[in-house]
């Protein structure tokens, strides 16, 4: 039972273009949504994290995109360079905080010079 | 500098053989969590925990069992490990930091029970 679905599985951007990762929940009592980024060999790693009162949080190049009524929301990284290529996972907590958290499948992103 | 330790990094051992992997934090942070990491299932959650003695099971807890007896410390065992459960394993924790979280992934623990 797959609460959080994260599409695209696998992505190749071109240097200094935007990249575009989205996910979709289910269980309308997620409350806290956070991005994370792994790179080969690492633990993840949080980049930014969004509540469901904000449509949009930006930090840096990062930004969530969230849409309540669809149950939707997205990573836009901005000038994308080939140092962001890793695997990213979007996260939905039960609970409001950062120990619930139910976990996408993850996209492998491939920046190109 | 904030870190999650875990130990050991690699493992390899036999079906039935209790093992435990041991996880550390110098944050103070009162949540700890243990995920595995399997390829094509991103990561899901063993237990985690909300401070000193309180523990709850997450999404696959079966064959797994934890403690959390003090702060800093959160190990995971497997008292009767089997095949189905080589994985990579990872630990967390995370405090309230304003109006996010500020959180850790320790290093990984990869298991291969033969």
């Amino acid at each position: 039972q797959q609460q959080v679905k994260q599409s695209p599985q696998s992505l190749i951007v071109q240097k200094g273009g935007i990249s575009i990762i989205n996910c979709a929940y289910e269980n309308t009592a997620f409350d806290y949504f956070p991005w994370y980024q792994q790179f080969p060999g690492k633990g993840p790693a949080l980049l930014i994290a969004i509540r469901p009162d904000v449509s949009e949080k930006k930090e840096g190049r990062f930004t969530i995109s969230f849409n309540k009524s669809a149950k939707q929301f997205s990573l836009h990284i901005m000038d994308s360079q080939p140092g962001d290529s890793a695997t990213y996972f979007c996260a939905a907590s039960r609970d409001g905080t950062a120990s619930k958290l139910t976990f996408g499948t993850g996209t492998r992103l491939q920046v190109t010079l | 500098e904030a870190q999650v330790t875990q130990n050991p990094r690699y493992l390899i051992t036999v079906t039935g053989k209790k093992l435990t992997v041991t996880c550390s934090q110098n944050m103070n942070h009162e949540y700890m969590s243990w995920y595995r990491q399997d390829p094509g299932l991103g990561l899901r959650q063993i237990y985690y925990s909300m401070n000193v003695e309180v523990t709850d099971k997450g999404d696959v807890p079966e064959g797994y069992k934890v403690s959390r007896k003090e702060k800093r410390n959160f190990p995971l065992i497997l008292e009767s490990p089997s095949p189905n459960q080589t994985s990579l394993y990872f630990c967390a924790s995370s405090s309230l930091l304003g109006q996010t979280y500020e959180q850790y992934f320790g290093p990984g623990t990869r298991l291969t029970v033969t």
